[in-house]
């Protein structure tokens, strides 16, 4: 089984723009989760995803927003990139929504703003 | 913030058991411990959870106190290619079919060495 597949890999933007990534989860995986991580605060929840709806939110701007398609897969948006936005971005797919599943994290998309 | 407490960083001797272990003082009833790790430049990588009986997989064993209020994840025969940080993690319950997100902690680097 192929793992979460995160594209692309590298991703470099400037101020003020704006980014999507994408994440792929595990075949038969219905719940998609995002984190962010930096060296300062380390890794922190942005949002969960389960049959295309948002379950569950952390604490980022409105700027961070994301979408769940039919297909499980989704994508994250961040408008009005600023350089405190450069980091790892990372996305973790689990075949239920609950609170006892294993969660399973792709290699990330490292953002650098500029 | 995380409700977990770690040492920032262990060594180890390649072959040795390493034992890392985990304080969560306020963990809940219904509450899950999680351990993963990740090794630089990749996505955090699921050991074993538990509840409150003692775990054993193939990569390592969990346990986990009477009163459920530490635990020590064991490496049985550490490799060098178990360096990495290594984050335990209790698993806030999610509501509304929500899995629930994970708060990460600074996790422990483990150094494995020849």
């Amino acid at each position: 089984k192929a793992g979460v597949t995160q594209t692309p890999r590298y991703l470099i933007k400037t101020r003020g723009q704006q980014v999507t990534l994408s994440c792929s989860p595990i075949s038969g995986h219905r719940s998609v989760s995002w984190y962010q991580q930096t060296p300062g605060q380390g890794l922190q929840f942005l949002f969960e995803y389960f049959s295309e709806t948002q379950r569950n939110k952390g604490n980022f701007p409105g700027r961070f927003s994301g979408r769940q398609f039919s297909n499980s897969r989704s994508e994250m948006n961040v408008s009005t990139l600023e350089l405190g936005d450069s980091a790892l971005y990372l996305c973790a797919s689990s075949s239920r929504s609950g609170g006892n599943e294993k969660l399973f994290f792709g290699s990330g998309t490292q953002l650098s703003v500029l | 913030d995380a409700k977990t407490t770690q040492p920032p960083s262990m060594d180890c001797a390649e072959g040795r058991a390493a034992n890392l272990p985990c304080n969560h003082s306020t963990i809940s009833g219904n509450e899950y411990v999680y351990w993963y790790r990740q090794i630089h430049s990749q996505g955090p990588q699921y050991i074993i959870h538990g509840l409150k009986n003692n775990e054993t997989n193939e990569m390592a064993s969990l346990i986990i106190t009477e009163d459920r209020k530490s635990s020590t994840l064991i490496l049985p025969h550490a490799t060098l290619r178990d360096t990495a940080v290594y984050y335990c993690i209790v698993r806030v319950a999610g509501g509304g079919g929500s899995q629930g997100n994970l708060i990460f902690g600074k996790g422990t680097k483990l150094s494995v060495k020849p």
